[in-house]
């Protein structure tokens, strides 16, 4: 299995800025991917994380307001970019080999 | 395309048990089975892969019917340690992503 650590746990951010999310896997894992969790809902996709290389993205989700890196197997970050309250949620980073590996998650709350 | 889960919630006594559902409209490649408590990220439970395979897991085991694109979570004998909610994802392409069926809210009664 992997351990995956996410960071910030939780963050308040003004309207207007941004925030990036680390997500560090302490094994290599073939797939990451990002997702969007809203209190009592599902898990939405944000997007897969691809090594070296633009990160495919799902409906409704764009590059501009949602950059992701992946350098390594290893290593991956979202940012959340001009954020605006609508963008308060938690966002989940996970690893896959066979099963999905989850990080605990980023509370992010935009004021 | 998400997949469909049902029921949405249920309540169950102690000992009782459950019969979790999720369908797919889409062939599939596996059906993975996560369990989230409140305030914490899901938990790998199992998974299955086209084949129709079943799986057991202490007193939960999960079967998937490839034909039918349909997999069923089972717990029996209930524990209190069972709730939270439970989540089928489905993989069309082996590598491919996952996407998560909209969940089913379990609460184990004494």
């Amino acid at each position: 299995s992997a351990v995956i650590s996410q960071k910030p746990s939780r963050d308040i951010c003004q309207r207007g800025t941004s925030l990036t999310i680390q997500c560090q896997v302490d094994s290599q894992v073939t797939m990451m991917f990002w997702y969007r969790q809203q209190p009592g809902q599902s898990l939405t996709l944000i997007a897969t994380a691809n090594q070296g290389s633009e990160a495919t993205y799902e409906s409704g989700f764009v590059i501009d307001k949602f950059p992701i890196s992946r350098p390594n197997l290893t290593f991956s970050t979202l940012t959340v970019s001009n954020m605006s309250p609508e963008d308060s949620s938690i966002y989940l980073c996970i690893g896959m080999n066979t099963e999905a590996f989850f990080g605990q998650g980023t509370r992010l709350t935009v004021v | 395309q998400q997949p469909v889960q049902s029921p949405q919630a249920v309540i169950l006594r102690e000992g009782e048990d459950a019969v979790i559902n999720c369908s797919s409209s889409k062939a599939l490649y596996s059906v993975h089975w996560y369990r989230q408590k409140h305030g914490e990220a899901p938990v790998f439970l199992m998974i299955l892969l086209k084949g129709g395979e079943q799986k057991g897991h202490e007193k939960i085991s999960a079967s998937f019917n490839e034909k039918k694109q349909q997999s069923s979570l089972y717990l029996t004998a209930s524990q209190l340690s069972y709730s939270g909610t439970y989540f089928c994802g489905t993989e069309r392409n082996q590598g491919g992503k996952l996407i998560f069926g909209q969940g089913t809210e379990l609460s184990v009664k004494p």
